[in-house]
């Protein structure tokens, strides 16, 4: 079975800019989350999708930051416009419903804003 | 939200030696779970335990549910396990919050 694939692997923006990063998650997961990574913060919760509708949208992040689930295999994560804190590794993951699935991870997409 | 905490933030290592690593949070949770990253790399989920001890291969992990604690032990360390530990702390349903992670350094 695929794991959760993320594209781009890697993306360079300039201040202002619109990104937009991808993501599939594991083929009959029910849950799919995006979180930020920095070294300063850590993990931060940025979008929660159960079934394809939002369960969570980190206040935080609501300004600039608008993710979407728009089938059950595909979800996509925009970022408009960009500003250089930014700058961060994004990582996606799903899950099966419920508290005792296994959460499965992509390889995150590395994001640096000039 | 649910606070986590982890230390040590990191920790050098000869290889053999043991490590343990501490994770305590902040609300009542009724999942802790365990990932590894490596440098760049993608998580990859350790151990899942929600109370008691728990053992796989050279990992134990102790979870103390009423006290908001949990720890991460790692018997003879080898080179391969540098790393960043991260523990994630869990509800009802699957979200986890994560601690920022304690950085293992095992050298020969």
């Amino acid at each position: 079975d695929a794991g959760v694939t993320q594209t781009p692997r890697h993306e360079v923006a300039e201040k202002g800019q619109t990104i937009i990063l991808k993501c599939e998650p594991v083929s009959g997961h029910n849950d799919l989350f995006w979180y930020r990574q920095t070294k300063i913060q850590g993990l931060e919760l940025l979008s929660y999708f159960r079934s394809k509708s939002l369960m969570e949208d980190g206040g935080a992040f609501k300004d600039r930051f608008k993710a979407e689930m728009l089938n059950s295999s595909f979800s996509t994560l925009k970022i408009q416009p960009t500003e250089p804190k930014d700058s961060a590794v994004y990582l996606c993951a799903s899950s099966q419903q419920g508290n005792t699935g296994q959460l499965y991870f992509g390889e995150g997409s590395k994001l640096t804003v000039l | 939200g649910q606070q986590v905490q982890q230390s040590p933030a990191s920790l050098v290592l000869q290889e053999g030696e043991n490590a343990e690593l501490q994770c305590n949070f902040s609300s009542t949770a009724t999942r802790l779970q365990w990932f590894y990253q490596r440098p760049g790399g993608s998580l990859v989920s350790l151990l899942s335990n929600p109370s008691g001890t728990k053992h796989t291969g050279r990992l134990t992990s102790t979870t103390v549910t009423k006290e908001r604690r949990g720890s991460l032990h790692i018997s003879s360390s080898q080179i391969t396990d540098s790393g960043t530990y991260l523990c994630a702390i869990g509800g009802t349903g699957s979200k986890l919050s994560f601690g920022k992670g304690a950085k293992l350094t095992v050298s020969p």
